[in-house]
C-alpha cells in the first residue's frame, strides 16, 4: 500500500522567515511523482511544486523548494520569505499509477505578520 | 481562463433526499475525478472517469454514483445522503491518468440535515 505521512498537523512562521514542512511516504514503486498542494481557507487546491522520482535534482519554484531524499522516502517543502498569502493547508501527495493521488493528512501553515 | 467549475458551491439537503453535484471543465482533459474531503482531513478519491471509462474505488459506498455525459461535465449523485456524507466534494481533472498534475475545482460543501 502507498502511504503518505505528514507529521506536523500545524506550523506557524513569521512573515519573511523560512519554514520547512515535512513529508514521508512509503512505496515499493520505482516510478512515481510527488507533489505539494496548497489549499487556502475556502479556496481551491492548487499545485505548489512537483518532483519526479527519477530526477535527483530537487525541484524549485520561486520561493518554494523541496528536499527529496529518495532512499529515505522523504519529501520536505521549504518556503522562503514567507508571505501572508502562504497561509493555507498544505498537502503532500504521491501519484504512482493511473492517476491515483494519495494525500497526506495535511499541515496547516499560518504566517504571522 | 481554462478552469474547473463546481456548482453549487454550497448544497443543503435532507437526510435521505437524493442530491446531485455538478462539475464542468474547460481544460479538455480526459480524466475527471471526484474526491470527498471531510473537515481538516485529506481528500479521499471516490472514483474517476478516463474519458467514458468509469473507475470506482473499492471502498466507495454504493450510495455514491457518477455520470459523465460528455468530456466537459461530470456529476456526483448521492442517492440517499446520510449525516456522515456531509463533506466538501472536490472535482479534479488531469490530461491523462498517468503522472500528470490534477487541477481542482473550488469544491461543493454539502450539508445534510
Amino acid at each position: 500500500a502507498q502511504t503518505v505521512t505528514q507529521s506536523q498537523p500545524e506550523m506557524s512562521v513569521q512573515e519573511a522567515e523560512t519554514v520547512t514542512l515535512s513529508c514521508t511516504y512509503d512505496t515499493s514503486e520505482n516510478n512515481y511523482y510527488l507533489f505539494w498542494y496548497k489549499q487556502p481557507p475556502s479556496r481551491q487546491m492548487i499545485l505548489v511544486i512537483r518532483q519526479e522520482a527519477y530526477k535527483q535534482q530537487n525541484a524549485t519554484e520561486n520561493r518554494f523548494s523541496v528536499n527529496f531524499q529518495k532512499a529515505a522516502k522523504s519529501f520536505s517543502l521549504k518556503i522562503s520569505d514567507s508571505q501572508l498569502g502562504d497561509t493555507a493547508m498544505y498537502f503532500c501527495a504521491f501519484i504512482w499509477s493511473y492517476g491515483k493521488l494519495t494525500f497526506g493528512q495535511g499541515t496547516i501553515l499560518t504566517v504571522h505578520p | 481562463d481554462a478552469m474547473v467549475i463546481q456548482n453549487p458551491r454550497y448544497q443543503v439537503t435532507q437526510f435521505g433526499k437524493p442530491v446531485t453535484l455538478s462539475c464542468s471543465q474547460t481544460l479538455n482533459h480526459n480524466v475527471m475525478y471526484w474526491y470527498q474531503q471531510k473537515s481538516s482531513q485529506a481528500p479521499k478519491l471516490l472514483f474517476h472517469y478516463y474519458d467514458k471509462d468509469f473507475n470506482n474505488e473499492a471502498d466507495t459506498p454504493d450510495n455514491f454514483q457518477s455520470r459523465r455525459p460528455n468530456t466537459s461535465f461530470c456529476f456526483l449523485d448521492i442517492r440517499s445522503p446520510g449525516l456522515g456524507d456531509a463533506a466538501m466534494y472536490l472535482c479534479a481533472t488531469s490530461r491523462d491518468d498517468s503522472y500528470n498534475e490534477q487541477f481542482f475545482g473550488p469544491g461543493t460543501r454539502l450539508t445534510v440535515l
